[in-house]
């Protein structure tokens, strides 16, 4: 069964520096996403990616936060300079043909820590 | 900003009895909802979704029930058992072009042998 994989599992790095957490889709989808879960807290919408852009980003996603399709089957969240407060698990979704009716399917998330 | 509530933290039922888990949301322009089931380390796993114009919809023993003039939205597991034991998500959507997912809190169900 097709899955959503992402790497890495888990991530250590000083404040302020640059994260780059990957993602794979599954392969014939077209719509991809982040969301975060901070410890404790419910998951959260971060960015919706489609047709190589942007779609739909939240608040949290300021200028420090990037996405990216480099090729046809990575998508990556750069995180320009880590804050403390974005330690978090990180998790990607992807979803097929149309974004409404569609389910997402999310990956196992990348467990990010900010020191 | 809570659209999407799920008001117990937590829920134990016995191996074999029906388990019970309850959302409400406030935004009446959802108009799609999911449940989703996520064990601790992993990502959230699809389980059952439900438009807003059914009522009701059901795969194995899993079942929704959305009550749209309330607001509130259930999902009942029967019979349960111990692998259920996780964190269920409710997630809600608006019929936009790409339209995101709203969760709940989670609730943590115990299925006990």
């Amino acid at each position: 069964e097709p899955e959503v994989t992402q790497t890495p599992s888990h991530q250590v790095t000083q404040m302020g520096q640059e994260v780059i957490l990957r993602c794979v889709p599954i392969s014939n989808h077209l719509y991809f996403y982040w969301y975060r879960q901070i410890l404790g807290q419910k998951v959260e919408f971060l960015v919706s990616f489609y047709n190589n852009e942007i779609s739909e980003k939240s608040e949290i996603f300021d200028d420090q936060f990037s996405v990216e399709r480099p090729d046809g089957s990575n998508f990556t969240l750069k995180i320009r300079s880590t804050k403390l407060e974005d330690s978090a698990m990180y998790f990607c979704a992807s979803s097929g043909g149309t974004p409404w009716q569609e389910t997402q399917y999310f990956g196992p998330g990348t467990r990010l820590l900010v020191l | 900003d809570q659209q999407v509530k799920q008001n117990s933290p937590s829920l134990s039922v016995q191996e074999g009895r029906i388990s019970i888990l309850n959302c409400d949301y406030t935004n009446s322009m959802f108009d799609y909802f999911l449940w989703y089931k996520k064990y601790p380390a992993e990502g959230p796993t699809f389980l059952i979704s439900i438009s807003s114009i059914k009522d009701k919809n059901e795969d194995g023993r899993f079942t929704v029930f959305l009550n749209k003039s309330a607001k509130h939205l259930s999902l009942h597991i029967v019979p349960s058992q111990p692998g259920d034991s996780a964190v269920y998500f409710c997630a809600a959507r608006t019929n936009s072009g790409y339209s995101t997912l709203t969760f709940g809190k989670g609730t943590m169900l115990l299925v006990s042998p």
